[in-house]
Parts: structure tokens; sequence; C-alpha cells
């Protein structure tokens, strides 16, 4: 059964950094894409960043490329996003989703977790 | 960016009754090269994660019921549930992954009449 698990979230103030974890089970990690997907309060579905199943290719939304960095740990099957610069418009559930594709580029998103809050607020 | 719109906002549908949400986007999705749309359809329960009905625009996912069904090409693609159950109220999304960033729609919200 896949399973995705993420932690790391919470209420942190603007201008700070948050990194959230992803640990995966259930399917080799190491084949597939993976991405980070946001839902604001009350909102619809963002996609903020993914990654190849290597990690060598990595790719963002124009709102957090410079602030936020995607990376994994293959050996460790983690995936993890780390957040700088935090907004308040960043305030969003945040959810780990695989990718069906197993390439470089990100497709559809098959599993998700449960998601995890993050606030931005002072 | 391609930008998804979905369509309508919320429709209320009598139970056993048809719904159909239409999502378009702003360039075409179809990948000449593989005759493919880069399409995809989640439903999103109250407090749950989206979970994946259809790709491809047409593709049904496995264990999704057959009342569910994804039709449409290059720009205008739709979502038809045949025969609405209580279980299918949700919010539903469209998704493209022709190319990056990956865009869904605003969201359609369907409920029981």
């Amino acid at each position: 059964e896949v399973q995705l698990l993420e932690s790391g979230g919470g209420l942190i103030q603007p201008g700070e950094s948050l990194r959230l974890s992803c640990a995966a089970s259930g399917f080799t990690f190491s084949s597939y894409v993976m991405n980070w997907v946001r839902q604001a309060p009350g909102k619809g579905l963002e996609w903020v960043s993914g990654i190849s199943s290597s990690g060598a290719g990595a790719f963002y939304r124009d709102s957090v490329k410079g602030r936020f960095t995607i990376s994994r740990d293959n050996s460790k099957n983690m995936l993890y996003l780390q957040m700088n610069s935090l907004r308040a418009d960043d305030t969003a559930v945040y959810y780990c989703a695989k990718d069906r594709a197993w390439e470089v580029l990100p497709h559809f998103l098959d599993y998700w977790g449960q998601g995890i809050l993050v606030t931005v607020s002072s | 960016d391609i930008v998804m719109t979905q369509s309508p906002d919320s429709l209320a549908v009598s139970l056993g009754e048809r719904a159909t949400i239409n999502c378009k986007s702003s360039q075409s999705v179809l990948y000449s090269s593989n005759n493919k749309n880069y399409l995809a359809w989640y439903q999103q329960r109250p407090g749950q994660p989206p979970k994946l009905l259809i790709f491809w625009a047409s593709t049904r996912e496995s264990g999704v019921p057959d009342r569910f069904t994804g039709s449409g090409s290059g720009t205008d693609f739709s979502l038809t549930i045949s025969s609405l159950q209580a279980e299918d109220v949700a919010f539903y999304y469209c998704q493209q992954y022709y190319t990056t960033p990956l865009t869904f729609g605003g969201g359609t919200k369907v409920e029981i009449k």
C-alpha cells in the first residue's frame, strides 16, 4: 500500500524558513517523479514543485522560484521542500504527491498524502 | 502558463441524474507526436486529499466507478458522472500536464439537489 506522510508544518513568521518532509513507502520511491501541491484555506489546488526520479531535475512555479528548494533522498525514501523567505500567501495545506511518471517531467498525481498545514503569520 | 478554466463553479444534481463538468485550457494540451491529451481529473471530498479519477483525458484510474467518464480533446474537456451517488459530493478539478508548471482548474463543487 502506498503511503505518503508529510511532516514539518506549523506556524511561522513572515520571512522565516521551514522544511517540509514526506516519508514514502509501499512503492519503489527512486523510480518516480515526486511533487508538492498546496491548497490555501478554502481555495483550489496549486502545484508548487516537482522533482525527477533521480533528483537531477527540479521544477517550480514562478512564485516560489528562488525561495523554495525541492530535494529527495532515494536511500531514505524521503522527499523534502525547503521553504525560505515565507510570505503570508504561502499559507496552505501542503500535499506530497507521487507522480505516475517515472521520467523527468511531472505528469499526473496518483497518490497523495493527507497534507500538512503551513501558516505564515506574525 | 496554461490557464485551466472550469465551469460551472458549482452544480446541484438529483441522485441518479447526470452531472457534467467542463474544463477549457488556454492552449491545446494534445501532444501531436503521440496523439495524447495531457489532461487529468481529480475528486476531492471534504477534508480529504485529492483522488485521481481520469488521466490522458479519458482513461479511468483503476478502481474508479464506470459512472465517471472523461472526454474531449485539444482545449475542451468534460467529466461526466452518469448517475450521481451520494458519495460523489465533492470538488472536482481538471489538471494539465502538457507543460510545467502543472496547472489546475479552479474546481467545481458538486452537490445533491
